[in-house]
C-alpha cells in the first residue's frame, strides 16, 4: 500500500541554525509532493509545492528538494526562528486527496 | 487563497448523539474535503464533497456514520453520527484551489464522553 513517513516526530535546533526535515515515500510515484506547517489548535497552512521533475523549490527562508531515486523530499528552514516552532506535515495528493505524513515538531531555541 | 470558517469550533457531546459540523468558503469551490485528527496523530482524509453529488468516502468511512451535505459551491456540512469516545478527535474541512494548493479551515475540536 502507498505510504508516506517522516521520519522524526521532533526536532530541537538553536535559533539561526538550519532545520531539516525529510519525508519518504513508497509503493507509489507521486506527482507532486506539499509541506504544510500546522500550529496547536489550528488548520494546516500551505507552505510549498514541488512537482516530480522539479528538483528544488524556495520561498524566503524555506527550500524544499524532491529526489525520485532515493524517493525522498528534504524541508529546510534556515536561519531558524523561534517563530518557525510549530508541526511539519508532508503530503502527497492521488486526484487531489492528500495523504499526510505524521509530522515533525520544530522547536527552535532562542 | 480561500478563507474558510467551521462551526462549531469546539463541542463535547454525550455518548450516542449526534454532532453537525459546518464548514464555509468565502468563495465558491468544486471540491470540499473533510479529515480527522485524532490526538497525537496527522491527518486522514474521511470524504470528498462535489456539489450535486453524493459524497465519495475512503477506506474505514461510511455514510451512516459521516454524512455530509454538499447544497451550493461554499458550504458543507459533516454530521458524526451515534458518538463514541473514540470519535473524539478534530475535524477539519479543506478546499482545493485549482493550483493544487489546500486551504483549510481552523478545525472543530470534537470530544465525546
Amino acid at each position: 500500500s502507498q505510504k508516506i513517513e517522516q521520519n522524526s516526530e521532533a526536532l530541537n535546533i538553536q535559533e539561526g541554525k538550519t532545520a531539516t526535515l525529510t519525508c519518504n515515500y513508497t509503493n507509489y510515484s507521486p506527482a507532486y509532493l506539499q509541506w504544510y506547517r500546522q500550529d496547536p489548535g489550528r488548520g494546516p497552512v500551505f507552505l510549498l509545492l514541488i512537482r516530480e521533475n522539479e528538483k528544488e523549490k524556495r520561498k524566503e527562508r524555506l527550500k524544499v528538494t524532491f529526489d525520485t531515486t532515493l524517493k525522498q523530499s528534504l524541508f529546510h528552514i534556515t536561519a531558524s526562528q523561534p517563530a518557525d516552532s510549530a508541526t511539519y506535515l508532508c503530503a502527497s495528493a492521488n486526484d487531489y486527496k492528500l495523504s499526510f505524513g505524521a509530522g515533525t515538531t520544530v522547536t527552535v531555541r532562542a | 487563497s480561500a478563507v474558510i470558517s467551521q462551526k462549531p469550533s469546539r463541542d463535547i457531546c454525550q455518548r450516542g448523539t449526534s454532532l453537525t459540523i459546518q464548514c464555509q468558503v468565502d468563495s465558491q469551490v468544486t471540491m470540499m474535503f473533510w479529515y480527522r485528527q485524532q490526538p497525537g496523530q496527522s491527518l486522514t482524509l474521511i470524504a470528498t464533497a462535489n456539489q450535486g453529488s453524493e459524497a465519495t468516502y475512503e477506506s474505514g468511512f461510511v455514510i451512516d456514520k459521516f454524512p455530509i451535505s454538499r447544497p451550493n459551491l461554499t458550504f458543507s456540512t459533516l454530521t458524526v453520527s451515534n458518538m463514541s469516545p473514540e470519535d473524539s478527535s478534530i475535524y477539519l474541512c479543506s478546499v482545493e484551489s485549482g493550483d493544487n494548493e489546500q486551504f483549510f479551515g481552523p478545525g472543530t475540536r470534537l470530544t465525546v464522553l
